[in-house]
């Protein structure tokens, strides 16, 4: 059964810091993964999405990595700004089933001024 | 152009009573899901819907009916509600069954 786990599940840091948020998998035959965002008391809205045959891709200061030998995604982001404080989900889906996308907890960011 | 909309926001139930949650999307999508979220436990599939007409279970979907009679509505019906059941529900929608874009913003349901 896929797992997915994030760590940390909560990160505190302050205004500018370039940061890594780490995601796992336990099942590298994985369709695609996903990163979203979450703010508080709202829906998730999708960040990146990295194909199974993609090593990385790229949104502003946002940059997500797939080794998906390994089991593993992270996600960077360059100069941290107040305004990213958020808890950040990743989710595979696998490659047999592709209509189900598989979570992890999250990790709660909050940038600090 | 409204993208998922999700009612009602917030809802209190007692133990056996049922009720459906209600989630439409304006944006033509033929996949729809629903997802209960749990603290520690991230996001979890009930239900979801590759089009009118078709729905499968997800990883969760014990207590749980859903019917798509169009491709705009997706209601998720709890028959006789439960106090493991009250979590906070996220209805999506996306234009490719591999891709979930568009999240509702939830309905937080309490099962007393």
């Amino acid at each position: 059964k896929q797992e997915v786990t994030q760590i940390p599940a909560a990160l505190s840091v302050p205004e500018g810091e370039n940061l890594v948020l780490n995601c796992s998998f336990t099942d590298s035959a994985i369709y695609n993964l996903q990163w979203f965002r979450q703010d508080p008391g709202k829906g998730l809205t999708s960040l990146l999405l990295i194909q199974s045959s993609q090593r990385e891709q790229t949104s502003g200061r946002l940059n997500a990595s797939l080794d998906k030998s390994s089991g593993r995604s992270t996600l960077y982001i360059a100069a941290s700004q107040p305004g990213d404080s958020a808890t950040y989900l990743c989710a595979v889906r696998h490659l047999r089933n592709t209509d189900k996308l598989i979570f992890g907890t999250g990790t709660r960011l909050q940038v600090f001024p | 152009n409204a993208g998922v909309t999700q009612t009602p926001k917030f809802q209190v139930l007692k133990t056996g009573q049922s009720m459906t949650l209600q989630c439409a999307q304006d944006m033509n999508h033929e996949y729809m899901s629903w997802y209960r979220q749990d603290p520690g436990m991230g996001l979890r599939l009930i239900h979801y819907s590759v089009g009118a007409g078709i729905t499968d279970q997800g990883e969760v979907p014990n207590g749980y009916n859903v019917s798509r009679s169009t491709t705009e509505d997706f209601p998720l019906r709890l028959l006789s509600a439960a106090p493991s059941q009250t979590s906070v529900y996220f209805c999506a929608s996306s234009p490719d069954r591999g891709i979930i874009q568009y999240f509702g913003a939830g309905t937080r349901l309490s099962v007393l």
